[in-house]
């Protein structure tokens, strides 16, 4: 399997331009759980679908921030328009729904670093 | 609410032994976890432990943990220098069962 696929791996890119991160999530995942790093704030887990539903999106830190699960094997977190502080490692996860209280283990992708001049 | 505290920083001499520390507040934790985080890359799962069991040991790692003090710890025998990267504690709960709330990952250095 070839894991977590994330796209592109690093973007650099002038305020006010919109960013686009790309996700492929493994397949018969049925969670896909996006996170941002940063040296100040740690990781922060921004938002994360339940079979492509958005189920939690009280991490995403402005209106300028979405994303979407248009299917079970493609994700995108959209930035528009992007500043300076989006500037991070963005980070996509994905797991499978286990039996009862399993140990729910989450896949990291490699991961986008961002940066926004 | 739920929050999961470790210290940012650990130097180790190669050879000794590591031990990273965390604290968590949610009482009602199901699992508890440690990721690692090697440069560049994302997290990987380390370990893991059942919030029902106190011990845990899978040959150079040993996960203990104290539910009373809400305290869980990671022990790396024999640190070596491919150990350096940074450590992730982790939990999920009853409450909050689909998603992991992570620390801040606590950076481990290995000085010869």
């Amino acid at each position: 399997d070839a894991g977590v696929i994330q796209s592109p791996r690093h973007e650099v890119t002038e305020m006010g331009q919109e960013v686009t991160l790309r996700c492929k999530p493994i397949s018969g995942h049925d969670y896909l759980f996006w996170y941002r790093q940063t040296m100040m704030r740690g990781l922060e887990l921004l938002i994360y679908f339940n079979n492509n539903v958005p189920i939690d999106d009280s991490g995403m830190p402005e209106d300028r921030f979405s994303a979407k699960m248009p299917n079970a094997s493609f994700s995108t977190l959209k930035i528009q328009p992007s500043e300076p502080r989006d500037s991070a490692v963005y980070f996509c996860a994905s797991r499978m729904t286990g039996r009862g209280l399993g140990k729910n283990e989450q896949f990291f992708g490699p991961g986008t670093r961002l940066t926004v001049l | 609410g739920e929050d999961v505290e470790q210290s940012l920083f650990l130097s180790v001499r190669e050879g000794d032994s590591s031990v990273i520390n965390c604290t968590y507040t949610d009482s009602s934790s199901t699992y508890l976890y440690w990721y690692k985080q090697e440069p560049g890359a994302g997290l990987q799962l380390l370990t893991y432990i059942f919030s029902n069991m106190d011990m845990k040991q899978d040959q150079r790692l040993t996960v203990l943990l104290n539910k009373k003090d809400k305290h869980l710890s990671l022990r790396i025998a024999d640190t070596q220098t491919g150990d350096s990267a940074i450590y992730f504690c982790a939990e999920t709960t009853y409450s909050s069962a689909s998603k992991i709330i992570f620390g801040s990952g606590t950076r481990l250095s290995i000085r010869p």
